[in-house]
């Protein structure tokens, strides 16, 4: 099963600053990555996949890299509604699954 | 809009059983796969079973098979989950999510199972 660590656990930052997400998969995923944005009490929502496609409707501010093992999650001036927990996702090709990690959160400084 | 209502959570004893429903609407549901993934109380999320369109082709993650079924009405835009032999950890919420490509592009508010005596 691939594993995916996510750094850091919690990021403290002031409105307007850039965020910065890391991803590690354990083994090589290619470009096959997915963030997601949980706000408190709502519901996960897709932002990026494909390692750097945006979603529908997903602002210009956030922006994905990465590939192979290392992906990157940057939110380049966060905004008041920003502040919640990201994560990545990927799906392994056989058997098919899917794994999450454990999640950053991103909380006002 | 895409639109996906889980229902079914409850209280229940270890060993108990319940059976998750998610109504879809707002998108074709019969040109879409389909997941279920579950939060736990410490926020981890985890997938848990993903059918075809036709349900002919479901998987499980290794941690539910033999537990847990899935299974969908086209009819009804409806997916539902078996979950049998419960256990403390098994309590989480419990969403469906609709899948696109290798992703999940629309997740339901969740229905919350709890797990105990």
């Amino acid at each position: 099963e691939i594993v995916l660590t996510q750094s850091p656990a919690t990021l403290s930052l002031s409105p307007g600053e850039r965020a910065t997400l890391s991803c590690r998969a354990s083994q090589s995923i290619s470009t096959y990555l997915a963030w997601y944005q949980q706000i408190p009490g709502q519901t996960p929502r897709l932002l990026i996949y494909d390692a750097s496609k945006r979603a529908t409707g997903i602002p210009a501010r956030f922006s994905g890299s990465g590939s192979g093992t290392d992906f990157t999650l940057t939110i380049s001036s966060l905004e008041p509604e920003d502040f919640a927990v990201y994560y990545c996702q990927q799906r392994s090709e056989w058997p098919p699954s899917w794994t999450f990690g454990q999640g950053t959160k991103v909380e006002i400084k | 809009q895409v639109q996906l209502v889980e229902s079914g959570g409850d209280l229940v004893t270890p060993g108990g059983s319940l059976r998750l429903s998610c109504a879809a609407s707002g998108f074709t549901f019969t040109d879409y796969y389909m997941s279920w993934i579950r939060q736990t109380p410490g926020k981890r999320l985890e997938w848990l079973a993903y059918i075809s369109t036709s349900g002919n082709t479901i998987y499980y993650a290794d941690s539910v098979k033999g537990r847990f079924t899935i299974s969908r009405d086209n009819a009804k835009s409806s997916v539902f989950l078996q979950i049998n032999s419960l256990s403390a950890d098994d309590s989480a919420v419990y969403y469906c999510a609709k899948n696109v490509l290798r992703y999940f592009d629309s997740w339901g508010q969740g229905t919350l199972v709890t797990v105990s005596s």
